[in-house]
């Protein structure tokens, strides 16, 4: 049963802003909101996370609704380093429950 | 910047063959886990641990499974006889505390089995 719902896919124009979706609609209050990204062959890499409020930092910003049970990363200016898979991710106790991700395509 | 560390980045075994991942967690932190991704498919959580013991594991990590951190720096992923279906890639992970911290990932080890 899958914590988070992300669209698989996602494009954007360089230079524009992106605004990915995340429903976690069974999240409880302790609960931590995370997102990664990960590149072909890579790692996954840390974006951002937040508890309740909303969250920036120089990569991104998280927008946590105030029901908590949706979120949405913003990408300020996509480039085209920022192609890649993005996770909306549960950390629940001690684990990390990732969704299927959505992989982003950035166009020159 | 430190970072996580994975030997060997591919590893081939025959089915049935005992298999050690290793993973060289960054120094100060205090958990550790292992991860894995089939081709294809979204990253699944294996094991956490902390403490010298496993804190917390999935339905994924049976009896075939083992970790360990032998000594003050590496943190292994023992597979005692594998199966095809443990073809995938495995990242090793670690932070300095819970909840609302940042997990360090390593590059992983692709581990095909034949």
């Amino acid at each position: 049963d899958a914590k988070t719902t992300q669209p698989n896919s996602m494009e954007s124009n360089e230079e524009e802003p992106v605004h990915l979706p995340c429903n976690h609609s069974t999240i409880s209050g302790t609960d931590y909101i995370h997102w990664y990204r990960q590149l072909p062959s890579q790692g996954p890499e840390y974006v951002i996370h937040g508890l309740t409020s909303n969250v920036n930092n120089r990569m991104a910003s998280l927008a946590i609704a105030e029901d908590r049970k949706s979120s949405t990363l913003i990408l300020h200016r996509a480039t085209l380093r920022d192609a890649a898979v993005y996770y909306c991710i549960l950390r629940v106790g001690n684990q990390f429950y990732f969704g299927t991700g959505t992989s982003l395509t950035v166009i020159p | 910047e430190p970072e996580v560390t994975q030997t060997p980045s591919h590893q081939v075994t025959q089915m049935g063959q005992e298999v050690i991942l290793r993973c060289v967690p960054i120094s100060n932190h205090l958990y550790f886990y292992w991860y894995r991704q089939i081709l294809g498919q979204k990253v699944e959580f294996l094991v956490s641990f902390y403490n010298n013991e496993i804190s917390e594991k999935s339905e994924i990590f049976d009896d075939q499974f083992s970790v360990e951190r032998p000594d003050g720096s590496n943190f292994t992923l023992k597979i005692r006889s594998t199966k095809l279906e443990d073809s995938a890639m495995y990242f090793c992970a670690s932070t300095i505390r819970l909840g609302g911290s940042e997990e360090y990932f390593g590059p992983g080890t692709r581990l095909t089995v034949t």
